[in-house]
């Protein structure tokens, strides 16, 4: 079990830019979370799968915001035409079954947008 | 809305003493609660949970109360441990919900 992963761990671009982030859940799990925490914030969330179903999404997933689990295996989370009010962490968590809790998070990608 | 609150922002204690990490939440249809711990540089690490049905649940130096009428949970560490130096976040989820909603964090600096 090597735990949730996830790419790049930083992203610098400038505004206007798109970009894709890769996250990498544990193997097992068939849930899959995305979060997004700014400084002096909790994680916020963004969007949930089971399986490769995405079942719920959070309206601050703009238009511009696109998430998805193709195999049920590892999830993308793209952002066009990037904003910088989009400069986050952004944070993967995945976990199984029907348990709510213990969501278990990856190190996040950090994106810095110019 | 902030549905989560954690006051205080920062906590400071000596080593060997007792941390106490509160928790204020709005949302009547929150029925499952966590505290996640957080170190700089990695994502939150899961610490301990609480169901609704409880009042307290305790594994080892970590202990959560549950205050259902005042809407309020509680943190315990004890013994504190250099190690515990950190940021600590509580969430909450509502039953049939999958998001966890969190609070924006305590930092807690245990002193040596």
């Amino acid at each position: 079990d090597t735990g949730v992963s996830q790419n790049p761990r930083h992203k610098i671009t400038k505004r206007g830019q798109n970009v894709t982030f890769r996250c990498d859940p544990i193997s097992e799990h068939n849930r899959l979370y995305w979060y997004r925490q700014t400084l002096g914030q909790g994680p916020e969330f963004l969007t949930y799968f089971q399986n490769e179903a995405q079942l719920e999404k959070s309206r601050l997933l703009s238009d511009r915001f696109s998430a998805e689990r193709p195999k049920g295996s590892f999830s993308t989370l793209e952002i066009q035409r990037t904003e910088q009010g989009d400069s986050a962490m952004y944070l993967c968590a995945s976990s199984l079954g029907n348990r709510v809790g213990e969501q278990f998070f990856g190190p996040g990608t950090r994106l810095t947008v110019l | 809305d902030q549905q989560v609150k954690q006051n205080s922002p920062s906590l400071s204690v000596q080593e060997g003493r007792i941390s106490i990490l509160n928790c204020d939440y709005t949302n009547s249809m929150f029925d499952y609660f966590l505290w996640y711990k957080k170190y700089p540089a990695e994502g939150p690490t899961f610490l301990i949970s609480i169901s609704s049905i409880k009042d307290k649940n305790e594994d080892g130096r970590f202990t959560v109360f549950l205050n259902k009428s005042a809407k309020h949970l509680s943190l315990h560490i004890v013994p504190s441990q250099p190690g515990d130096s950190a940021v600590y976040f509580c969430a909450a989820s509502a039953h049939g919900n999958n998001r966890l909603a969190f609070g924006k964090g305590n930092q807690v600096v245990v002193i040596p």
